[in-house]
């Protein structure tokens, strides 16, 4: 069965570094999101991708954050000068046309920021 | 965005059938009440989607009653692998964009 992919599955980064974590959403699917979730809360989505451009984003996905499609595979999320708050689990996920709300996601990064 | 209300936790034993009741009350007519699953340090992982009525696959079944202003989901038989958060969620599936918004959702644990 395809699945979604992240890497890497744990990132450690002092405050004020830049971050990219990649995701390989499934091959059909045309409909890309990251969503974010810190330990004990709730899953938080923070931005939607669709034809190459950010079809929508939360409060939460500020200048310090942007998504790229690179290529026909990967989309990634990076974060410019990370702080304290942002650690958190990041899931990628992805949908193909249809039902909005099958969204497939990845297995998550652990992003931990000292 | 309807809002839903579910237990925050519920406990039970392997073989036992476990329902989750969630409250949405402000439901619209475009929307599809859908559950999903998260075990610990993973991603949540979709489960089962209905609108009225019944819906049963291999995992669980989705009781919602006429009104549509609760949802049921269903784990027949439960095992300690079912140990999970499960999340309710309401919105309308052809909507733009379509980010998910989870709530608290239901911590099960499944006890030997």
């Amino acid at each position: 069965e395809p699945e979604v992919t992240q890497t890497p599955s744990h990132q450690v980064t002092q405050m004020g570094q830049e971050v990219i974590l990649r995701c390989v959403p499934i091959s059909n699917h045309l409909y890309f999101y990251w969503y974010r979730q810190i330990l004990g809360q709730k899953v938080e989505f923070l931005v939607s991708f669709y034809n190459n451009e950010i079809s929508e984003k939360s409060e939460i996905f500020d200048d310090q954050f942007s998504v790229e499609r690179p290529d026909g595979s990967n989309f990634t999320l990076k974060i410019r000068s990370t702080k304290l708050e942002d650690s958190a689990m990041y899931f990628c996920a992805s949908r193909e046309e249809g039902p909005a709300d099958t969204q497939y996601f990845g297995p998550g990064t652990r992003l931990t920021v000292l | 965005l309807a809002k839903t209300t579910q237990p925050i936790s519920m406990d039970s034993y392997e073989g036992q059938e476990v329902n989750i009741t969630c409250s949405h009350n402000n439901i619209a007519t475009n929307d599809y009440i859908t559950w999903y699953q998260q075990f610990p340090s993973q991603g949540p992982r979709f489960i089962i989607q209905g609108y009225k009525t019944k819906v049963t696959n291999e995992v669980a079944s989705l009781f919602i009653p006429a009104d549509r202003k609760s949802s049921t989901l269903s784990l027949p038989r439960v095992s300690l692998s079912d140990t999970a958060v499960y999340y309710c969620l309401v919105g309308d599936r052809k909507a733009a964009g379509n980010k998910l918004t989870f709530g608290g959702g239901t911590r099960v644990l499944v006890k030997p």
